[in-house]
């Protein structure tokens, strides 16, 4: 393991409150992803960035927030937008944007809102 | 866009036996097709893929077929172990089209291996 870390692994938020998970790799991946994994609905696209200070919407955008200042940082805020954000978030990263390249995927953060 | 349909949900076998997880997809443009692994409590890890100028790929007791006209791709895991245990997610993905070769995952297959 390493390369590709998210911090923390569990996190617990009243609801009404923004939350930001962290998410640091040192592989010099220039592509950068974030994912919500939910019970039986496989992997969803939340963002995804091709290059720093870039990012793009993925499937299920609504309630969320990403930057990419730094290539090797791609921090995801769940704002109180977000309807259902209790769920675990998988980051990800890869040699480079597009499909063909191996993605890497951090441990996750469960995120708890109640 | 893309949508990708995996079956079965669930799937028991005893250690020794195959397994086969089948993944069907949407879209005719989809051109690449990878199988990621996801142990209990860990992340996802890449296992193996496959691109549409391939009909199969084989990696030891893990293979993997394609079947353009029919849409539809699968994962064959021989002489199963026990460590085979595991969530196994399908994915699809269109390298050049307006969905910018992210991948659209199937939603899992929890793989149980019976010693």
């Amino acid at each position: 393991d390493g390369g590709i870390t998210q911090s923390p692994k569990y996190l617990f938020r009243k609801e009404g409150q923004n939350v930001t998970l962290s998410c640091e790799q040192n592989l010099n991946h220039d592509a950068m992803y974030w994912y919500r994994q939910d019970p039986g609905q496989g992997l969803r696209l939340i963002y995804y960035s091709q290059i720093v200070n870039d990012f793009q919407k993925g499937d299920i955008a609504e309630g969320y927030s990403v930057s990419r200042e730094k290539k090797e940082s791609f921090p995801l805020t769940v704002t109180s937008a977000q309807k259902n954000p209790t769920a675990f978030y998988l980051c990800a990263s890869s040699i480079s944007g597009g499909s063909f390249y191996e993605q890497y995927f951090g441990p996750g953060t469960r995120l708890t809102v109640t | 866009g893309e949508n990708v349909e995996q079956h079965p949900s669930t799937l028991s076998v005893q250690e020794g036996d195959s397994a086969v997880i089948k993944c069907t997809y949407s879209d005719s443009a989809s051109n690449y097709f990878p199988w990621y692994k996801q142990e209990l409590g860990k992340r996802p890890q890449l296992i193996i893929d496959i691109r549409s100028n391939v009909g199969e790929k084989k990696d030891q007791r893990i293979a993997v077929t394609l079947n353009k006209t029919a849409k539809h791709f699968s994962l064959h895991i021989t002489e199963t172990q026990p460590e085979d245990s595991a969530v196994y997610f399908c994915a699809a993905s269109d390298e050049w089209g307006g969905s910018q070769g992210n991948l659209i995952f199937g939603k899992g297959t929890k793989l149980s291996v019976k010693p």
